[in-house]
């Protein structure tokens, strides 16, 4: 069994839902949590990021954390055309020289005009 | 500044040939990561390097793969014998200081193909 485990997908959506984008992990270790953005033939890129549980908001993207279930999301409001992309979470140790995250494998997403 | 740069932007070799993979990471970012993603995966660790040294290559997935970093910065993934389930994408991501709450940058990644 994989430690991140994420919803597969496809999505495809209309311009203007609401996406809600979620994944479950397995070690309680995990301390801080990240979604990445990753357009076709690009590298992943940092959206959002939480350390504890609870919402935490940036503009359209909401980032939630539940540690006592060990499930997280991400929503996306009022979705755009350009929000279609690759979406992966991705949790870590907060620690100096931690290293390497882990990441699911992503959800991809269509938000259609 | 430039971002995380990669080279080449893709790669096609045979079977059993070896292959070279180029990192350069922001300038003066001290922690470097090599990840690699297979079609429709996430993203699978390989190895992170602090300054020179590696203190984790616990996925470099066998010892057909190698990884050096000098300078403290560019890096260079190889790969002897190549197989064609090595057909991947080998992203390279750099952060500040290396640790796990960092944003970590990533380059374009280089697309291997074996045929």
């Amino acid at each position: 069994q994989k430690e991140v485990e994420q919803d597969p997908g496809p999505l495809s959506v209309p311009e203007g839902a609401i996406v809600s984008l979620n994944c479950t992990y397995s070690n309680s270790a995990f301390q801080y949590f990240m979604w990445y953005r990753q357009y076709s033939r690009k590298g992943p890129e940092l959206l959002m990021y939480t350390y504890s549980s609870g919402n935490k908001e940036d503009g359209r993207f909401t980032a939630q954390v539940d540690k006592s279930s060990k499930y997280i999301s991400l929503f996306i409001r009022d979705s755009q055309p350009s929000d279609s992309a690759t979406y992966l979470c991705a949790m870590t140790w907060v620690n100096t020289n931690a290293g390497k995250s882990t990441f699911g494998d992503g959800t991809t997403l269509t938000v259609k005009p | 500044g430039a971002g995380v740069s990669q080279s080449p932007s893709n790669k096609v070799t045979e079977k059993g040939k070896d292959v070279e993979l180029r990192c350069d990471p922001i300038s003066g970012h001290t922690a470097l990561y090599w990840y690699r993603q297979s079609l429709g995966q996430g993203l699978e660790f390989l190895i992170y390097f602090q300054g020179n040294s590696a203190p984790d290559k616990s996925g470099l997935p066998s010892d057909r793969f190698s990884a050096e970093r000098t300078g403290g910065s560019v890096s260079t993934l190889t790969i002897q014998r190549t197989q064609q389930e090595d057909s991947a994408v080998y992203l390279c991501a750099s952060s500040a200081q290396g640790g796990g709450q960092e944003t970590q940058y990533f380059g374009p990644g280089t697309r291997l193909l074996v045929l």
